[in-house]
């Protein structure tokens, strides 16, 4: 059974930093590109990050560019967001997600979300 | 950045009722579309992809079509689980990997 089970997310004062941690099992973890999309309170999902199966791709969008880093550890099957100058915005609940496909993909399992709340 | 426009962002519905959800892309993107189900406080769950695949386990009064710019999610007989907010999302590889806004079905 597949499953996602991010950790990490807490409350940290503007400026601070935090990483986020998404441990899988169930599937062979290097085969698969991995994603983590946020979702602030109230609001739609936003796609934040992605990285290939072997780390030698990751993508960003601008809203987070320059101050957060994706990253994967294939031996513990482990995805990362290294969070920097967090800001009221990134408040959100992030989920981190599989990528299934080759052409046509999609995210087919999703962990439950770990929430990171940016405040003084 | 390709944007994701869905309508409409909220409707109203009853039991057995046929539902209809657009998706425009701000351009071309073939089929590269999937569609999201969320309920409240539950993480999302894939119902279509590439357009009009139905994803294993989601049963068939869920369907997609389209191709381009503009696509339908179209649930036959709605029904008390499907009362949710549905999320289109493109996968043409441009990134973003934009989602579009939402739309939230409630009881009618």
């Amino acid at each position: 059974e597949v499953q996602l089970l991010e950790s990490g997310g807490a409350l940290v004062q503007p400026g601070g930093s935090l990483r986020l941690s998404c441990a899988a099992s169930g599937f062979t973890f290097i085969n698969y590109a991995m994603t983590w999309v946020r979702q602030a309170p109230g609001k739609g999902l936003e796609w934040v990050s992605s990285i290939s199966g072997s780390a030698t791709g990751t993508y960003y969008a601008d809203s987070v560019k320059g101050r957060f880093a994706i990253s994967r550890d294939n031996s513990k099957s482990t995805l990362y967001l290294q969070m920097n100058s967090l800001r009221g915005e990134d408040t959100a609940l992030y989920y981190c997600a599989k990528e299934e496909g080759q052409l046509w993909t999609y995210f087919d399992y999703w962990g439950q979300g770990t929430l990171v709340t940016v405040s003084s | 950045d390709i944007q994701m426009t869905q309508s409409p962002s909220s409707l109203s519905a009853s039991v057995g009722d046929r539902v209809t959800i657009t998706c425009r892309a701000s351009q071309s993107i073939s089929t590269y579309l999937n569609w999201y189900q969320q309920t409240p406080g539950k993480a999302p769950k894939v119902v279509i992809y590439a357009a009009s695949t139905l994803q294993s386990g989601v049963p068939s009064r869920f369907s997609g079509s389209g191709s381009g710019t503009d696509f339908t999610l179209t649930i036959s007989s709605l029904q008390p689980e499907d009362f949710a907010t549905y999320y289109c999302q493109q996968s043409s590889g441009v990134r973003p990997l934009t989602f579009g806004g939402g739309t939230k079905v409630d009881i009618k």
